[in-house]
């Protein structure tokens, strides 16, 4: 299994720019979520999926688009990029629940994204 | 909503010192309760978790954690920590009826050799 992939690695845009982070897994997890990890904030929830067609907004959800069209893909869009954004994606994973709350997360490797 | 606090930002240590890395959660239900590690350069990975029954639990690399369920606590230990530890370690919690799972500020550890 390759686990959790995410593409690219690095990226830089330009303020207004628009682009997704791919994130795929291939252990049929339910669950899915991107977070942003920045200095001193630790990481915070951006959009979640507990399943193909089910997305929800997490702590930190403007200027981010989700879909969950399938089990493995779970896609992050950024609109309209500010550098505000600026900051390393984690797209993580995890298997079915555990006595109705959530198992443990599996992270991707991260995408470090600057906005200038 | 739950939320999730670690109290040390920036501990440093010598070799062999003792750890103890403080979490707190605001949830008065059920939760799951985990520590993740990231070392430099790399990925997020567990180091343990919490889902219910004996509430000290054993984590990879000598890591141990206790549940405290009165004080809503979930602090990391370590009897003796080498320097491959140096890393930051992140607390995060699962409250039930909510789907997020809320990551704490993290605590960068440093070991001095």
């Amino acid at each position: 299994n390759a686990g959790v992939t995410q593409t690219p690695k690095f990226q830089v845009l330009k303020t207004g720019q628009s682009m997704t982070l791919q994130c795929a897994q291939d252990m049929n997890h339910e669950y899915m979520s991107w977070y942003r990890q920045d200095p001193g904030m630790g990481l915070r929830l951006i959009h979640y999926s507990v399943g193909a067609g089910i997305t929800d907004q997490g702590e930190v959800p403007n200027g981010y688009n989700v879909s969950r069209s399938t089990t493995e893909d779970f896609p992050l869009r950024l609109l309209s990029a500010a550098p505000s954004q600026t900051s390393v994606y984690f797209c993580a994973s995890s298997p079915r629940f555990v006595a109705g709350l959530h198992n443990e997360q599996y992270f991707g490797p991260g995408t470090r994204l600057t906005v200038t | 909503a739950q939320s999730v606090s670690q109290h040390n930002h920036h501990v440093i240590l010598s070799e062999a010192a003792s750890l103890e890395l403080g979490c707190n959660y605001s949830y008065g239900g059920t939760v799951n309760l985990f520590w993740y590690v990231q070392y430099p350069g790399q990925h997020l990975q567990l180091l343990l978790k919490y889902f219910s029954g004996d509430p000290l639990v054993k984590g990879i690399k000598g890591f141990e954690a206790e549940f405290i369920k009165s004080k809503f606590s979930f602090n990391l230990r370590k009897p003796s920590v080498q320097w491959s530890d140096t890393a930051e370690y992140f607390c995060a919690v699962n409250a039930d009826r909510d789907d997020k799972i809320i990551f704490g500020k993290g605590t960068r550890l440093h070991i001095l050799p």
